[in-house]
């Protein structure tokens, strides 16, 4: 599986968009961009996924770029609950597939 | 989204006991399971990968006679920590899929040993 890279840290104001980047320039044409996040001593939680048209779900948005090597989580408004560390993750759905987390973005959400 | 359960939440044992941790597929059957592991303040480190029926697929590093995994049903796996030792003090985290599927995370189990 292709490997991310994002930004070590991001804040927020409280009530606006929070847009987290990720890059992905190696993603394969099966590959899938998959987003968790990861609020302080609980597990991941699944956020959204994509291959190659932008996804929208109750949570967030997710767009990805025409040429498929970065992407972008929108957080369309920021609460403090989301504070988290937020991975961003390149996967295929072979069986031999698995999920390899990388050091994430931590996103603050300042009042 | 799909739910993944785990029991206990946190364990507190002594050093050179054995301590089992299950996870559940609360409402799917996951063909594959996936065992974390994850230290204050560093990301999760995959330990191994089971498939039902079958032997668990252990990364490089990972002791397999020290973590037992066992995925004996496609709704449960257990991880045996065996004989451990302070420094298996960590959070444990398990995960389960569906082929074709979204992996979905449990709750994590925090493993302290004294």
């Amino acid at each position: 599986d292709a490997k991310t890279t994002q930004p070590p840290s991001m804040d927020c104001a409280e009530g606006r968009a929070a847009n987290l980047p990720c890059n992905h320039s190696t993603i394969s044409g099966n590959e899938y961009v998959y987003w968790y996040r990861q609020i302080h001593s609980q597990g991941p939680q699944y956020i959204i996924h994509g291959l190659k048209n932008n996804e929208t779900n109750e949570m967030a948005s997710l767009i990805i770029t025409e040429d498929r090597k970065s992407s972008t989580l929108i957080l369309p408004h920021a609460t403090l609950r989301d504070t988290a560390v937020y991975y961003c993750i390149v996967r295929s759905y072979s069986s031999a597939s698995k999920i390899i987390f990388g050091s994430g973005t931590r996103l603050s959400i300042r009042p | 989204g799909a739910v993944v359960s785990q029991h206990p939440s946190w364990v507190i044992c002594k050093s050179g006991t054995s301590v089992k941790i299950e996870c559940r597929s609360l409402d799917f059957q996951a063909t594959t399971m996936f065992w974390y592991r994850q230290f204050p303040k560093q990301s999760l480190m995959l330990m191994a990968t089971s498939n039902e029926g079958s032997k668990a697929t252990y990364e490089q590093g990972v002791e397999k006679d020290k973590f037992l995994i066992n995925h004996a049903s496609l709704t449960l796996s257990t991880l045996t920590v065996t004989s451990a030792h302070p420094e298996d003090s960590s959070f444990y985290i398990c995960s389960a899929r569906v082929p074709q599927e979204t992996q979905y995370f449990g709750p994590g189990t925090r493993l302290l040993v004294l």
